[in-house]
């Protein structure tokens, strides 16, 4: 099993849409969790990082639910300079140099 | 202040050869880490380190030797290159503890004819 199991996509959008992302983690004990975005061909960059009381930045926002080992990103009002490819990253708790990362989720907006 | 830089950016190799890559932080980071992409899949860690002089295996290891002479640097060796090796190689730089997240260099695109 993954540590982390994200749906690969693509979720096709049309601009001004709103998108949401799961993203599942096998490790009760895992205690950082972050979103990552990705252009293609370029390296991953952090989005956010998520906390337990959930947290938004301008048209994102992330949700922790440890009861069932998920994180979400919430996308409002998508732009095209959106599209990318969303990694969902877990940090293992017992070793906390150790993240774990998703195939990512890959986001198209559309005109 | 440059980040994470990696060199080179492209490289092709054939079957046997050897090579090693360079990663570099102006952060003054203790943590360092390589991680190889492939299509499909999400970042392996192939090594990484929690300070100078010490280095440690991660998921995918095998084919490859690490070294950590300086805090700044983390140098990845490809002792004989196979066509499995062909990959995007990023290396990434942290501070050490919880919470903290990773910063990434540009990758280098690695293919094993």
């Amino acid at each position: 099993r993954k540590e982390v199991e994200q749906d690969p996509g693509p979720f096709n959008v049309p601009e001004g849409a709103t998108v949401a992302f799961n993203c599942t983690y096998s490790n009760s004990a895992s205690q950082s969790f972050f979103w990552y975005r990705q252009d293609c061909r370029k390296e991953p960059k952090l989005l956010m990082s998520v906390y337990s009381s959930g947290n938004e930045d301008g048209r994102f926002t992330a949700q922790l639910n440890r009861a069932s080992q998920y994180i979400s990103l919430l996308i409002r009002d998508s732009k095209l300079s959106d599209s990318a490819t969303y990694l969902c990253v877990v940090n293992e708790g017992h070793n906390f140099n150790k993240f774990y990362f998703g195939s990512g989720t890959k986001l198209n907006v559309k005109p | 202040n440059a980040g994470v830089t990696q060199t080179p950016k492209f490289r092709v190799l054939k079957t046997g050869q050897s090579m090693t890559l360079l990663c570099a932080q102006d952060m003054n980071h203790e943590y360092m880490y390589w991680y190889r992409q492939d299509p499909g899949m999400g970042l392996r860690l192939i090594h990484y380190s929690v300070g100078e002089g010490t280095t440690a295996k991660g998921e995918v290891p095998d084919g490859y030797n690490v070294s950590r002479l300086k805090k700044q640097n983390f140098l990845l060796g490809l002792e004989s290159a196979a066509p499995s090796q062909t990959s995007v190689y990023f290396c990434a730089s942290s501070s050490a503890g919880q919470g903290y997240e990773q910063y990434f260099g540009p990758g280098t695109r690695l293919t094993v004819t």
